[in-house]
């Protein structure tokens, strides 16, 4: 099957650090997602990107699509400690008989006061 | 609205036990999906369903069924639980050609 290599796994940064994680793929994709799980939380949809080269904003959160369509990164600037959680890319194939999405491995990332 | 709930939250199984996980939605979402997280690891497909009545086969359906008889619940049904199933369940749905929304999961132990 579809496999996405998420990188870096875990993260210790200093609150006000900037963060950056990226996810890529052997296979093309559709449609880009960055979600974020806290503990005990099912996952939350940060940013959506449907366009190769698309960069979009959500906050103090950037993404882009890569022109490839393998890759997608996301940043963080200005990190606070809310930020905690698991950050996991998701790619969308988007087959006639519906979405799949399949999933990076996630960042953890720790954000120290 | 309520969006994705799911129960129980949490629940512990012998070996070779059977339960349901249910899922319930109220965004009238044609689409419905279950995922597994391993420890560590990211989401995988079990089973998803784009319409009452029908249903596929994710990536890992083996030892998994579901129905989906209306378009607000799609159950998941482990009829002899093994230990490898230890996992936390996610239910989600979405509309066509749009993102989905997840629920807050349950956390399946096999002992």
């Amino acid at each position: 099957g579809q496999q996405l290599n998420q990188s870096p796994q875990s993260m210790f940064i200093q609150e006000g650090e900037d963060v950056s994680m990226n996810c890529t793929s052997s296979s093309i994709f559709n449609t880009w997602l960055w979600y974020k799980q806290e503990p005990g939380e099912g996952p939350v949809l940060l940013i959506a990107l449907y366009k190769a080269g698309e960069l979009t904003s959500n906050g103090r959160l950037t993404a882009q699509f890569g022109i490839t369509r393998k890759d997608s990164f996301l940043n963080i600037s200005a990190s606070i400690p809310s930020d905690v959680g698991i950050y996991f890319c998701a790619g969308d194939s988007e087959v006639t008989s519906g979405s799949r999405l399949t999933f990076g491995e996630g960042t953890q990332l720790t954000v120290n006061p | 609205n309520a969006g994705v709930t799911q129960t129980p939250k949490f629940r512990i199984l012998k070996i070779g036990q059977s339960m349901t996980l249910q899922c319930t939605q109220d965004m009238n979402h044609n689409y419905m999906y279950w995922y597994r997280q391993d420890p560590g690891m990211g989401l995988k497909l079990i089973y998803y369903s784009v319409g009452a009545g029908i249903t596929d086969k994710g990536e890992v359906p083996n030892g998994y069924n579901v129905s989906r008889s209306t378009t607000e619940d799609f159950p998941l049904r482990l009829e002899l639980a093994a230990p490898s199933q230890t996992s936390v369940y996610f239910c989600a749905s979405s509309s066509p050609r749009d993102t989905q929304y997840f629920g807050p999961g349950t956390r399946l132990t096999v002992l």
